[in-house]
């Protein structure tokens, strides 16, 4: 399998645009995360889902933000409009909880700059 | 809300020393991961601890978890330069499945 797939690697975009981050997760996983991380406040979780559903999203910063997860194998993280604030390195990560371990595997991120 | 602790954020150390990372949370929880992350790159599953007193090995590392304590440890045996990385542990809280990270340790091994 090639992992967890994200695109674009890098985005840079002007406040106020509307930004699409994508994730194509491990074959057979059922959960997807969604996780940001900056110098100030680390990692942290935006949302997760389980069969394609939101199960979490106490993380979405505000409204300007919203993930999809239209089918097993695809999601995306949309901002609009986005904000320099916005600036970070977003992760998707995917997981199975077999034999308890729920163990997560991460995508190699979308570096995200807004100017 | 849960919180993950870790301690020292920043390591510098000697080749062929041994430290110990230490990872503290504030809630109950049985299922505490470790992770790798070298800069620019996206985070490395290094450790999965299920159990209380589960000890895992691997190479150079070896986690262990005290789920009485909330405390999980990360030794490191007669450093390398290829262990310089950041580690981060990770909690989930017993009803959910998201991660809580700490905020990394940062280390740095000099010849």
């Amino acid at each position: 399998d090639a992992g967890v797939i994200q695109s674009p690697r890098h985005e840079v975009t002007e406040m106020g645009q509307e930004v699409t981050l994508r994730c194509k997760p491990i074959s057979g996983h059922d959960y997807l995360f969604w996780y940001r991380q900056t110098m100030m406040r680390g990692l942290e979780l935006l949302i997760y889902f389980n069969n394609n559903v939101p199960i979490d999203d106490s993380g979405m910063p505000e409204d300007r933000f919203s993930a999809k997860m239209p089918n097993a194998s695809f999601s995306t993280l949309k901002i609009q409009p986005s904000e320099p604030r916005d600036s970070a390195v977003y992760f998707c990560a995917s997981g199975l909880p077999g034999g308890g371990r729920n163990e997560q595997f991460f995508g190699p991120g979308t570096r995200l700059t807004v100017l | 809300e849960l919180k993950v602790e870790q301690n020292p954020l920043f390591l510098s150390m000697q080749e062929g020393k041994n430290y110990t990372i230490y990872c503290n949370y504030s809630t109950t929880s049985d299922r505490l991961y470790w992770y790798r992350q070298d800069p620019g790159k996206s985070l490395e599953s290094l450790f999965v601890l299920l159990s209380n007193g589960a000890v895992k090995q691997e190479g150079r590392l070896m986690a262990s978890l005290d789920t009485k304590a909330r405390l999980s440890t990360l030794h490191i045996t007669a450093a390398v330069h290829d262990l310089s990385a950041t580690y981060f542990c990770a909690v989930v809280s017993n009803s959910g499945y998201a991660l809580n990270f700490g905020k990394g340790t940062s280390l740095l091994v000099t010849p």
